[in-house]
Formats: C-alpha cells, sequence, structure tokens
C-alpha cells in the first residue's frame, strides 16, 4: 500500500494564479482531511470529507474548494493565490470507528509559495 | 486562549535521556487523545492514542491522561537520536456518524544529542 499520497511536493504560484492540489489514498478510508500547517501554528483544519459526494468546512476554509467524487481522491483547489496562501498542505485520511476516527494518516505534503 | 497548549521547545537532550513533553487543554469534551510524530519535512504520524484519562505504555513511550487536570504527557525513555522529532498532541470529541475533527497543538521540537 502507497498509503496517502500527494502531489507536487513544491510549488511556487504568482498571486492571482489557480492550482489543484492532488491527494490520493489506496486504503479504502471513507474519511479525508485537508490541512494546511504554518510555522509555530499547528495545523488548520481546511476541508473534510465523510464519503465521496460529501464535503463540509474545517476552521480554515476561505480561499479553498474542494470535491470528493471517488473514495480514493480528494483534491483541493486554490482559487486566486494569496500570500496568506504560503503554507505547508497536508491531506490523511482515516476509517470510521464507531466513536471517533482519531487515526488519521498522513500524506507527505506540498510546500506552496505565493508571491 | 487557545483550546489546546504546547510548548514549542526546542527541547535539547541528550542521548539516553528521559523526555516529558506536555500539553493542557481547555475544552471538558475532549475524550480522545493522540501523540503524532513528524519528522523534518514529512507528514505527521500517530505514535500513540489514548481513550478518557490513564496511561498507555508502547515499548519507550508511555502517554499519560489527567482530565481532572486538562493534562496529557508523552514520556520518552532512553531517547535516541532518531527519536529527534515535533512532537505534537492532537484531541478529539466522541462523534458517531460524522468524521472526529482533531485539535492539534503547535508541536514542541526534540532534539536528542550524542
Amino acid at each position: 500500500n502507497a498509503g496517502v499520497t500527494q502531489t507536487p511536493k513544491f510549488r511556487i504560484l504568482k498571486i492571482g494564479q489557480s492550482m489543484t492540489l492532488q491527494c490520493t489514498q489506496d486504503m479504502n478510508h471513507n474519511y479525508m482531511y485537508w490541512y494546511r500547517q504554518d510555522p509555530g501554528m499547528g495545523l488548520k483544519l481546511i476541508y473534510y470529507s465523510v464519503g465521496a459526494g460529501i464535503t463540509d468546512k474545517g476552521e480554515v476554509p476561505n480561499g479553498y474548494n474542494v470535491s470528493r467524487s471517488t473514495t480514493e481522491d480528494f483534491p483541493l483547489r486554490l482559487e486566486l493565490a494569496a500570500p496568506s496562501q504560503t503554507s505547508v498542505y497536508f491531506c490523511a485520511s482515516s476509517f470510521h470507528r464507531g466513536a471517533g476516527s482519531y487515526e488519521q494518516y498522513f500524506g507527505p505534503g506540498t510546500r506552496l509559495t505565493v508571491t | 486562549q487557545k483550546e489546546v497548549e504546547q510548548d514549542p521547545g526546542p527541547l535539547s537532550v541528550p542521548e539516553g535521556a528521559i523526555v516529558s513533553l506536555n500539553c493542557t487543554y481547555s475544552n471538558s469534551a475532549f475524550q480522545y487523545f493522540m501523540w503524532y510524530r513528524q519528522y523534518s519535512r514529512k507528514g505527521p504520524e500517530l505514535l500513540m492514542y489514548t481513550y478518557s484519562s490513564g496511561n498507555k505504555e508502547d515499548g519507550r513511550f508511555t502517554a499519560q491522561v489527567d482530565k481532572s487536570s486538562k493534562y496529557i504527557s508523552l514520556f520518552i525513555r532512553d531517547s535516541q537520536p532518531s527519536d529527534s522529532a515535533t512532537y505534537l498532541c492532537a484531541m478529539s470529541t466522541p462523534n458517531t456518524g460524522t468524521a472526529s475533527k482533531l485539535t492539534f497543538g503547535t508541536g514542541t521540537r526534540l532534539q536528542v544529542t550524542l
């Protein structure tokens, strides 16, 4: 199993450009998440999905969009990139276990710089 | 006040030392407590989890939860240079039928020196 894979690893965007961060998992997990990690700020949840066709906002969703057409894929779209979106982005997945889905598996991250 | 507080460090210890990493929290509804380890330029990986109060041991690692004090700890015995990483605590409330959203601490950077 490859686990959670993310592409690209690095990207530099100009202000106003758009891009899609790709995330794929091969563990048949029903839950998937997108986080951003800024220095000294911990991980902040952007969006999450409980299954194909179902997505919901996390703590910091502004400036981002997601879709979930399959169990495996959960792309994150940035429209009109801004310097405030410079960050490291992590995708994660987990399997629902009744009382919680705390055991999240993370991808290697995408390092994005907006200039 | 942040929901989860964690000292960012860095914490530098000699090889073989006992390391104590801690988080405090304010939300009494948290029931699941986790420690993630994150190596430089990698994604976090789950190290340990505990449910409610008590201790849990796994090899050189012990996780401790004190819900009355809203305080959790991770102890590392016989620390090794390979333990050098950032350790993030994370917490969750019980959530049946929907995704449990984790609340993370900011992480403590640990360096174990030879």
